[in-house]
């Protein structure tokens, strides 16, 4: 079964570095998304791109965030200069064309920033 | 008011019982909902889409009510591998952005 692929697995860096999470979306889906969920808390929607733009972003999206797909097949979220409150579980998802809001997760990236 | 409102529990049950569990939604021009399904530490998994009266899939039935905009989920003869939290989600109104409620956790105990 087509599944959506992440990495790194953990990452960790300190206050101030730049990080960039990968994924690799299911390859015949054309929307992308990511998520994140802080410890203990609720999921909440970043960010959604489709045809190499980006469609929506949440106010947690801000100039620090950008998103890319670099190539055919990748799919990026860069954090420019990390905080301590972007220690996080970060979730890649992606959409086919006919189902566009049934969206499948990755198994997320833990970003510890320290 | 929550976008997206559930009871967080834990529904402590027995296996072989059954449980609901229900979720309330604010916005009322939301077009898609689902139940997902998160393991501790794991990413959300789609249970089950609810589009419009109903759904049911095997021990699980899902419910909406676009009057009272609730949203129920049931489950029938609980196994131990059903302990988990359990997402309500719905789609915006106008995109294709989830909106997650903060989970209802079941523990089921032999």
């Amino acid at each position: 079964e087509p599944e959506v692929t992440q990495t790194p697995s953990h990452q960790v860096t300190q206050m101030g570095q730049e990080v960039i999470l990968r994924c690799v979306p299911i390859s015949n889906h054309l929307y992308f998304y990511w998520y994140r969920q802080i410890l203990g808390q609720k999921v909440e929607f970043l960010v959604s791109f489709y045809n190499n733009e980006i469609s929506e972003k949440s106010e947690i999206f801000d100039d620090q965030f950008s998103v890319e797909r670099p190539d055919g097949s990748n799919f990026t979220l860069k954090i420019r200069s990390t905080k301590l409150e972007d220690s996080a579980m970060y979730f890649c998802a992606s959409s086919d064309p006919q189902g566009v809001d049934t969206q499948y997760f990755g198994p997320g990236t833990r970003l510890t920033v320290l | 008011r929550k976008e997206v409102e559930q009871d967080p529990g834990p529904f402590n049950v027995p296996e072989g019982a059954t449980v609901a569990f229900n979720c309330t939604y604010s916005n009322s021009a939301s077009q898609s909902f689902f139940w997902y399904r998160q393991d501790c530490r794991k990413e959300p998994k789609l249970l089950m889409s609810v589009y419009s009266s109903g759904n049911e899939d095997g021990r699980f039935t899902a419910q909406l009510n676009r009057a009272s905009q609730y949203i129920s989920l049931l489950i029938r003869d609980s196994k131990l591998s059903d302990s988990a939290t359990y997402l309500c989600v719905v789609s915006g109104d106008s995109s294709y952005k989830l909106i997650f409620g903060s989970g209802t956790r079941l523990l089921v105990r032999p």
